[in-house]
């Protein structure tokens, strides 16, 4: 079965751009998702289909995919997007779900 | 608007069990897969299950086998997972979560309950 290996921690200044990575050795051929997590909340989508964004989610935030490696950028990043992210894919062969270990944003 | 309301926090001894319930509205109950994920203090987000609203099957990771159980009340909109044979390490915060369907991609979850905080502690 998949497994997605995210780094524990990003670091970025206010107003810079942020890129979150998820490595896995299926990602070329699964559909990978995003959600951000903020303290004592449930998650929520703001990335699906790789690279399309629901609606309410900002325009800074994109999805991008190459080879085996997913990746969520937000740009002119801002404190209020400190969280934690975790990317997700459905493993067909398993029929269920797989999350990575979740990345924590600092904005700073 | 889609809506997933789950019950209240639990607090259970070793070796019982705690069920625990997902009440959904805004949209077909039977259209969608419901899905019900955990996270313990600080770790990642974990898959416990699903059910098919429509037909009631349900698939578990292994990890579970034997433990939980997920059902549904179709005439409530409603869905439960129970879990058996707590230990201390089952304390997290279990969510529901729909599946995205058509729109967002069948495996996404686009809506998610508030959670609900299970404490295992003798």
């Amino acid at each position: 079965s998949s497994v997605l290996t995210q780094p524990p921690s990003v670091s970025v200044a206010p107003g810079r751009t942020a890129r979150i990575t998820c490595g896995g050795n299926n990602i070329r051929s699964r559909s990978v998702h995003w959600y951000q997590q903020k303290p004592g909340q449930a998650p929520v989508l703001v990335m699906y289909y790789d690279r399309d964004r629901p609606s309410g989610i900002p325009e800074r935030f994109s999805g991008s995919k190459s080879g085996n490696t997913a990746a969520l950028t937000i740009s002119r990043a801002e404190v209020g997007d400190e969280a934690d992210y975790y990317c997700q894919v459905w493993d067909i062969d398993i029929e269920h779900p797989i999350f990575g270990g979740g990345t924590t944003l600092t904005v700073l | 608007q889609v809506q997933l309301v789950q019950s209240g926090a639990e607090v259970k001894k070793p070796g019982a069990s705690v069920k625990l319930v997902c009440e959904t509205s805004g949209y077909t109950f039977t259209a969608y897969t419901l899905h019900w994920v955990r996270q313990a203090p600080g770790q990642r987000l974990e898959w416990m299950g699903w059910i098919n609203v429509g037909n009631g099957n349900t698939k578990y990771p292994q990890k579970f086998q034997g433990r939980v159980t997920i059902t549904r009340d179709t005439s409530a909109n409603t869905a439960y997972m129970e879990l058996s044979s707590l230990r201390s390490e089952d304390t997290a915060i279990y969510y529901c979560a729909r599946d995205g369907g058509y729109n967002f991609g069948s495996g996404s979850f686009p809506y998610w309950g508030q959670g609900t905080l299970v404490t295992v502690s003798a």
